[in-house]
């Protein structure tokens, strides 16, 4: 079974543009979240979807905001880049509906840079 | 506010001695515990993880012991074998499932041949 893929893997914007990555889980996981890594704080969790909905957001400004769509594949968009948006994002799939104990399986994570 | 704490960012440990990492949580509803293992350019690897109706949960080599008292959590490696140098990051989350997993900031632990 192929795992998450994230696409592209390394990105490398300036400030003030905005970003899409995508997304794709492991086949018949229906949930999709998303998490900001930072040098020193970790996995943020950005938000979560369940067949097409979002289910939970984390304490991100707006111009953070994402989608799933009917086939499970996830998208994220960044707008109105700023230089601490750099980080590593990561995507996580899991087969688990709400009110269910989740394994999170994570995809490698795009890298990106803002310059 | 940090919910899940990882306060030993590094940990040096020799080869075929144990390794024990250690995480404190503050929030009360947190129910399930998970510990996950990241290597550099890759995404997080589940490892084990443990309900808090148990206070120990074993996979191999590894052990997870939950004190829910002290809101208390450890990962124990045992034996330590240099491919297990890696990040370990630290996961909770609460109310069933309904709420996202709130992680660690991570403690990067190194084998020493």
């Amino acid at each position: 079974k192929a795992g998450v893929t994230q696409t592209p893997r390394y990105l490398i914007k300036t400030r003030g543009q905005q970003v899409t990555l995508s997304c794709s889980p492991i086949s018949g996981h229906r949930s999709v979240s998303w998490y900001q890594q930072t040098p020193g704080q970790g996995l943020q969790f950005l938000f979560e979807y369940f067949s097409e909905t979002q289910r939970n957001k984390g304490n991100f400004p707006g111009r953070f905001s994402g989608r799933q769509f009917s086939n499970s594949r996830s998208e994220m968009n960044v707008s109105t880049l700023e230089l601490g948006d750099s980080a590593l994002y990561l995507c996580a799939s899991s087969t688990n509906p709400p009110g269910a104990y989740n394994e999170q399986f994570f995809g490698p994570g795009t890298r990106l840079t803002v310059l | 506010d940090q919910q899940v704490k990882q306060n030993s960012p590094s940990l040096s440990v020799q080869e075929g001695r144990i390794s024990i990492l250690n995480c404190d949580y503050t929030n009360s509803m947190f129910d399930y515990f998970l510990w996950y293992k990241k290597y550099p350019a890759e995404g997080p690897t589940f490892l084990i993880s443990i309900s808090s109706i148990k206070d120990k949960n074993e996979d191999g080599r590894f052990t997870v012991f939950l004190n829910k008292s002290a809101k208390h959590l450890s990962l124990h490696i045992v034996p330590s074998q240099p491919g297990d140098s890696a990040v370990y990051f630290c996961a909770a989350q609460g109310n069933s499932g309904n709420t996202p997993l709130v992680f660690g900031k991570g403690t990067r632990l190194s084998v020493i041949a």
